[in-house]
């Protein structure tokens, strides 16, 4: 059973560039959600996808926008990128059934730093 | 809207030895989940234990168990006979039933972990 995968693992952009994350999901899950962790911070909730529709969005700006695939692999779009845009960013994925229990499946993050 | 509060930046303890972590969540939600998760430097983060709320027994899993006191809105994860390797960032995270597909979390600040030899 393959685990969440996520790339870049380490990227630096500029500020006002975009930037795009991906994330494969573990084997048979529909569900992906996207988080930013600051340094020294937990996790904040960016959104989440099921069935390739956003069904739950946290406190972020539209320029931070996600796709999901049929294959249910996600990405995340990050445009006109700020200096405090620079974190960690977690990919989860759960399954209808891990989902109800709460549990996620993370991935090791990409780290973006805007310089 | 929720909140998960971790009061304990950093705590340390001997190896063999039980260490307890704090967790105050605020909500006015009845019916809702808790979980700890741990984040390694590896940064992969993975789920230690839940806790329904709904439930009056508080969860185990192996060294790890919970003191779950709802009324007061408080979820403490006690760690027995610490291991090197559970050296690591502690979240305490609440998420709501809401009972569709919505698995939102709400995660607190952490606690770091350092486990002494």
């Amino acid at each position: 059973e393959t685990g969440v995968t996520q790339s870049p693992t380490h990227l630096i952009k500029t500020r006002g560039q975009q930037v795009t994350l991906r994330c494969s999901s573990q084997s048979g899950h529909n569900t992906v959600s996207w988080y930013q962790q600051a340094l020294g911070q937990g996790p904040q909730f960016i959104f989440q996808y099921y069935r390739e529709e956003e069904n739950g969005r946290g406190n972020f700006p539209p320029r931070f926008s996600g796709l999901q695939f049929p294959n249910y692999s996600s990405e995340l779009n990050v445009n006109a990128l700020e200096l405090d845009d620079s974190a960690l960013y977690l990919c989860a994925s759960s399954s209808g059934t891990s989902g109800i229990t709460g549990e996620l499946f993370f991935g090791e993050g990409s780290r973006l730093t805007v310089l | 809207a929720q909140t998960v509060t971790q009061s304990q930046p950093e705590m340390s303890v001997q190896e063999a030895e039980t260490v307890t972590l704090s967790c105050t969540y605020d909500t006015s939600e009845s019916d809702y989940y808790l979980f700890w998760y741990k984040q390694p430097p590896s940064r992969q983060m993975i789920l230690v234990i839940r806790q329904e709320a709904y439930k009056q027994q508080n969860a185990t899993e192996n060294r790890f168990s919970v003191n779950f006191q709802k009324a007061a809105k408080s979820f403490s994860l006690k760690i027995s006979d610490s291991q090197l390797g559970d050296a690591a960032m502690y979240f305490c995270a609440y998420r709501r039933n809401s009972g569709g597909s919505n698995y939102k979390l709400t995660f607190g600040k952490g606690t770091l972990l350092t486990v002494n030899p």
